[in-house]
């Protein structure tokens, strides 16, 4: 049972470069999310899904997609990465249970 | 907007000292208040999880507390020990919705000398 996975750990993108970060879990969780982690900053929301084939925007959803086409997979997506979008990025579920579970996080660079 | 706030944002002990670590927010008509830890370089545990019709929650050396009508959460560490060294984070669930998301302080950051 590993729980929340997140791939990959670590990437540097360049500028207008895409990349997608997959979160897989098997908890069989009906609610996943994405929040990003900035210094001094608590974790914001970006996207979530409450089942297999629905999304919705968080607090801060400029510049990311997402898609849960497997009920597992949690995808996010930068199409033309930026600066701003530095960031620690991390993924949760949740449901049944109240309490959400965290993946270990993927650290963003973007030059 | 519901807006979460911890101070201070660090904080440093020395072992054997109970601490307490706060937690206020804005809207007092939240659903839940959860305590997390975060170890550097990892993801967020959840530690304790208190409903809205609840005072406090207990698990082992940690009690949370909640005032609703105040906006405010404890959180209690007793005989702290080095490896309680982390940053805390609390989160408020806003609502009863469907989506259960949860607005997060920027955290209190832990250390506890030997």
């Amino acid at each position: 049972n590993a729980g929340v996975t997140q791939t990959p750990k670590f990437r540097v993108l360049k500028t207008g470069q895409s990349m997608t970060l997959l979160c897989a879990q098997d908890m069989n969780h009906e609610y996943m999310y994405w929040y990003r982690q900035d210094p001094g900053m608590g974790l914001r929301l970006i996207h979530y899904s409450v089942g297999e084939g629905t999304t919705a925007k968080g607090e801060v959803p400029d510049g990311y997609n997402v898609s849960r086409l497997k009920k597992q997979n949690f995808l996010l997506g930068l199409e033309s990465a930026a600066p701003s979008q530095t960031s620690v990025y991390f993924c949760a579920s949740s449901y049944p249970s109240e309490t959400q579970y965290f993946g270990p996080g993927t650290r963003l660079l973007v030059l | 907007k519901q807006e979460v706030t911890q101070i201070p944002a660090a904080l440093s002990v020395p072992e054997g000292e109970n601490l307490v670590l706060n937690c206020s927010f804005t809207d007092s008509a939240i659903y839940n208040l959860q305590w997390f830890r975060q170890d550097p370089g990892k993801g967020l545990t959840s530690l304790l999880l208190i409903q809205s019709s609840q005072r406090e929650q207990t698990s082992g050396r940690l009690n949370a507390s909640l005032d609703k009508s105040s906006g405010r959460s404890t959180l209690y560490i007793a005989a702290s020990q080095p490896g309680d060294s982390a940053t805390y984070l609390c989160a408020v669930r806003v609502s009863s919705g469907s989506a259960r998301q949860l607005t997060f302080g920027s955290g209190t950051q832990l250390t506890v000398l030997p």
